[in-house]
């Protein structure tokens, strides 16, 4: 059974950068793609980015330009980095497995259980 | 970017009952909409993808279907563990997008 982790600090300052690894148990990282989403009573659910094992990356246009989404070499875990923080960006964050249908049909199919990110001095 | 309208946003509904909840898509986005079932403090869990195909374990009770920009999520005899909010997710285009959620009580 694939299971997904989150970890990463619950608090980040203002202006500085979150960081948060996903770390995958019970299978490979290898041949799927790997997504961050988010939730916040604001914005509701938002699909951040995702990665594909081999590092090939794909992001949100609104979050492109501070957003980074990286695979380690062992292929255990992934990660996020959304630099210059500000309220709007606290939120839980997920990390997802994307499985692919047919060649076509992305959707989410094993979910970290979300941590809470707030952004405040 | 594309839209996706859910509705109702609330519902209430008696065990037993048969339940729809619509998602509009603002433009086409073939068969790629799938939807999720959430409970309160926990993640989202893949019920239907592709429009019509059910999750392996999901149970029979639930369905999905589409016509055009409109797609169908259908219980058809509440659960007492059915009382939740479920989200559609268009996975067609960049950026993906998500309905603002349906939540179903009891009545």
């Amino acid at each position: 059974q694939v299971q997904l982790q989150e970890s990463g600090p619950g608090l980040v300052k203002p202006s500085e950068t979150l960081s948060l690894t996903c770390t995958v148990s019970g299978g490979s990282i290898s041949s799927h793609y790997w997504s961050w989403v988010r939730q916040s009573p604001g914005r509701g659910l938002e699909w951040i980015g995702h990665i594909y094992y081999s590092g090939s990356t794909n992001y949100n246009p609104s979050l492109k330009s501070r957003v980074t989404i990286s695979v380690d070499t062992s292929k255990i875990h992934f990660s996020l980095k959304v630099t210059s923080v500000t309220a709007a960006d606290t939120a839980v964050y997920y990390c997802a497995r994307v499985s692919v249908s047919g060649g076509w049909l992305y959707y989410f199919d094993y979910w970290g259980r979300g941590t809470l990110v707030t952004v405040s001095s | 970017d594309i839209q996706m309208t859910q509705s109702p946003s609330s519902l209430s509904a008696s065990i037993g009952d048969r339940v729809t909840i619509t998602c509009r898509a603002s433009e086409s986005i073939r068969s790629c909409l799938n939807w999720y079932q959430q409970e309160p403090g926990k993640a989202p869990k893949l019920l239907i993808y592709g429009a019509s195909s059910l999750q392996s374990g999901v149970p029979s009770r639930f369905s999905g279907s589409e016509s055009g920009t409109e797609f169908t999520l259908t219980i058809s005899s509440l659960q007492p563990e059915d009382f939740a909010t479920y989200y559609c997710h268009q996975s067609y285009t960049t950026p993906q997008s998500f309905g603002q959620g349906t939540k179903l009580e009891i009545k």
